[in-house]
């Protein structure tokens, strides 16, 4: 039973273009959400967080929205850097507060 | 920092062999977790230590599938027998504590014929 869904598997921007990645869940317990960055043959790496006290978190280039109402969040990436071209995980953690419940990701195409 | 490292990067096995994926965690982490990934079911949890003690093995598939954390600096997870259905890319992970940030290693991309 997916929790977290991630309903685009692709995704593909220009250089310099806003990039937006959503994620929608189902469970309202969910306390505060992460975004991870993949590269092909490397593991998942942290990239930014959102509180569920909060609708808004930003870092640098990169900006986590939260709709609680709507359970849904988005990611984004202004401007588009042709490095930014990677898989992006939405996730949030289990009761337990350890387990992450992963979406299954989209795929983020940033062209020249 | 090495970062979490994970050996073997891949691994081509028959089935019925046994599968044996080893990982070192970031020095000083004290929790640490086994992931899965598919294309059917995503990045799945497998099983978490914390201080070298497994906590929670849930999301271990069967019995075939065993894991081990002899000391802070080293675990195992081991397939035994292994079928082509356990062909997946295995991560494991690490972080300071149970609700910290989970750093990956880069994870073995197993195949089983």
């Amino acid at each position: 039973d997916q929790q977290v869904k991630q309903n685009s598997p692709s995704l593909s921007v220009q250089e310099g273009r806003i990039s937006i990645l959503n994620c929608d869940y189902t469970n309202s317990m969910f306390d505060y959400f992460l975004w991870y960055k993949k590269y092909p043959a490397e593991g998942p790496t942290f990239l930014i967080s959102i509180s569920s006290i909060k609708d808004k978190n930003e870092d640098g280039r990169f900006t986590v929205f939260l709709n609680k109402s709507a359970k849904h969040l988005s990611l984004h990436i202004v401007p588009s850097q042709p490095g930014d071209s990677a898989v992006y995980f939405c996730a949030a953690p289990q009761s337990s507060g350890y387990a992450l419940n992963f979406g299954k990701g989209t795929s983020l195409l940033v062209t020249p | 920092d090495a970062g979490v490292i994970q050996s073997p990067r891949h691994e081509v096995t028959e089935m019925g062999q046994e599968v044996t994926l080893r990982c070192k965690p970031i020095s000083g982490h004290n929790s640490l977790f086994w992931y899965r990934q598919t294309m059917m079911r995503g990045l799945e949890l497998l099983i978490y230590f914390n201080n070298n003690v497994p906590i929670d093995d849930s999301g271990m598939p069967e019995d075939r599938f065993s894991a081990k954390m002899p000391n802070a600096s080293f675990s195992t997870l081991k397939i035994q027998p292994s079928e082509p259905r356990d062909s997946a890319v295995y991560f494991c992970a690490s972080s300071l504590g149970p609700q910290e940030t989970q750093y990956f290693g880069p994870g073995t991309r197993l195949l089983v014929l």
